[in-house]
């Protein structure tokens, strides 16, 4: 069964740094999102990306973050200047033809911010 | 916003009796409901989903019904396994127009007893 896949499984960045996180999601998915989930508490949505650009955004999601397809296959997180209150689990998960569809998670990469 | 409340945060039950988890939700216009199993350092993997059209729906020992006028849902797990210990999170979401995002509850640890 095709997967979405994240890299790396797990990320360690000074604090201030910029970080980027990659995602590869399923080939014939069109909708692509973000989410986040800090250790023990629930996941939460970051945004969402369809026809090369933002469709939803959360407020979490602030001018720290930015989202980029940059070829036919990768999806990417980038956060700069991170900070510790950054250090989370990070999901990419998309869907098939449109919103409605089920989103389909990859494994994560956990950043942790020193 | 929409905001999810589960119940409770932790279940434990003996193997082979049933297991029931409890959502609500505050948003009427919430029409998807899934239904997500996370084990320890895995990603969320969708277990069953129900739209707003329907009140129950059914996938071999899971079940989940849906109650929109009190809006409110559930999982039901019968016959419990051990493979079924977990970390299970609810989430709902307006399927519409620029609507995306899924709004999690704070999951529930289900621990099955041998």
């Amino acid at each position: 069964e095709p997967e979405v896949t994240q890299t790396p499984s797990h990320q360690v960045t000074q604090m201030g740094q910029e970080v980027i996180l990659r995602c590869v999601p399923i080939s014939n998915h069109l909708y692509f999102y973000w989410y986040r989930q800090i250790l023990g508490q629930k996941v939460e949505f970051l945004v969402s990306f369809y026809n090369n650009e933002i469709s939803e955004k959360s407020e979490i999601f602030d001018d720290q973050f930015s989202v980029e397809r940059p070829d036919g296959s990768n999806f990417t997180l980038k956060i700069r200047s991170t900070k510790l209150e950054d250090s989370a689990m990070y999901f990419c998960a998309s869907t098939e033809k449109d919103r409605n569809q089920p989103q389909h998670f990859g494994d994560g990469t956990r950043l942790s911010i020193l | 916003g929409e905001n999810v409340e589960q119940h409770p945060s932790t279940l434990s039950v003996q193997e082979g009796d049933s297991a029931v988890i409890k959502c609500t939700y505050s948003d009427s216009a919430s029409n998807y409901f899934p239904w997500y199993k996370q084990e320890l350092g895995k990603r969320p993997q969708l277990i069953i989903d129900i739209r707003s059209n329907v009140g129950e729906k059914k996938d071999q020992r899971i079940a989940v019904t849906l109650n929109k006028t009190a809006k409110h849902f559930s999982l039901h797990i019968t016959e419990t396994q051990p493979e079924d210990s977990a970390v299970y999170f609810c989430a709902a979401k307006y399927s519409g127009g620029g609507a995306d995002g899924l709004t999690f509850g704070k999951g529930t640890h289900l621990i099955i007893q041998p």
